[in-house]
């Protein structure tokens, strides 16, 4: 059973505008939450994280919105680049457990 | 710091070889991971260790599959013998478990197949 949904497996997007990646997740138990970026033939890396205490969590272009009643996640990217096409991976965990990975979503940004 | 460090980056190898991948988390980490993905089930975690001892490897598909941390620099997964449904991208990850955020660092991966 699939703790973590990402139910899109593909978002196109122009570049300027927003691109908005969603997040499901049933373990009411989850305490962080996390988004990773994955580039062809790399290791997914780090993007942004949110803790269960908050409901928004903001880095330059990128924001994190936690909806913990819908238990949903969502991230915006605003304005869009091309540099951003890539597969956005939710996760989420209990405090000291691995991370739960969702399936992905792919981005494309065209200019 | 040089970041995760897995070898080899690609390995081909016949049905029925043993494989073994390396990996080098990153320095003053104390969780290693390695996970697995497919096209068909994404991104599965395989095993974890704490503080060098495994702590949970229910993601294991099977006796084929065994992974060590003999020390905190260093770690191998294993697959004996290899079959070419053991095909797939495998990626080692770490952290460093607070009890409160657990960012994980992921190296570039090595890309198996088994022909």
């Amino acid at each position: 059973d699939q703790q973590v949904k990402q139910n899109s497996p593909s978002l196109s997007v122009q570049e300027g505008r927003i691109s908005i990646l969603n997040c499901d997740y049933t373990n009411s138990m989850f305490d962080y939450f996390l988004w990773y970026k994955k580039y062809p033939a790399e290791g997914p890396t780090f993007l942004i994280s949110i803790s269960s205490i908050k409901d928004k969590n903001e880095d330059g272009r990128f924001t994190v919105f936690l909806n913990k009643s819908a238990k949903h996640l969502s991230l915006h990217i605003v304005p869009s680049q091309p540099g951003d096409s890539a597969v956005y991976f939710c996760a989420a965990n209990q405090a000291g457990t691995a991370l739960i990975f969702g399936k992905g979503t792919t981005l494309s940004v065209s200019s | 710091d040089a970041g995760v460090i897995q070898s080899p980056r690609h390995e081909v190898t016949e049905m029925g070889q043993e494989v073994t991948l390396r990996c080098k988390p990153i320095s003053g980490h104390n969780s290693l991971f390695w996970y697995r993905q497919t096209m068909m089930r994404g991104l599965e975690l395989l095993i974890y260790f704490n503080n060098n001892v495994p702590i949970d490897d229910s993601g294991m598909p099977e006796d084929r599959f065994s992974a060590k941390m003999p020390n905190a620099s260093f770690s191998t997964l294993k697959i004996q013998p290899s079959e070419p449904r053991d095909s797939a991208v495998y990626f080692c990850a770490s952290s460093f478990i607070t009890g409160k955020t657990d960012t994980q660092y992921f190296g570039p991966g090595t890309r198996l197949t088994v022909l």
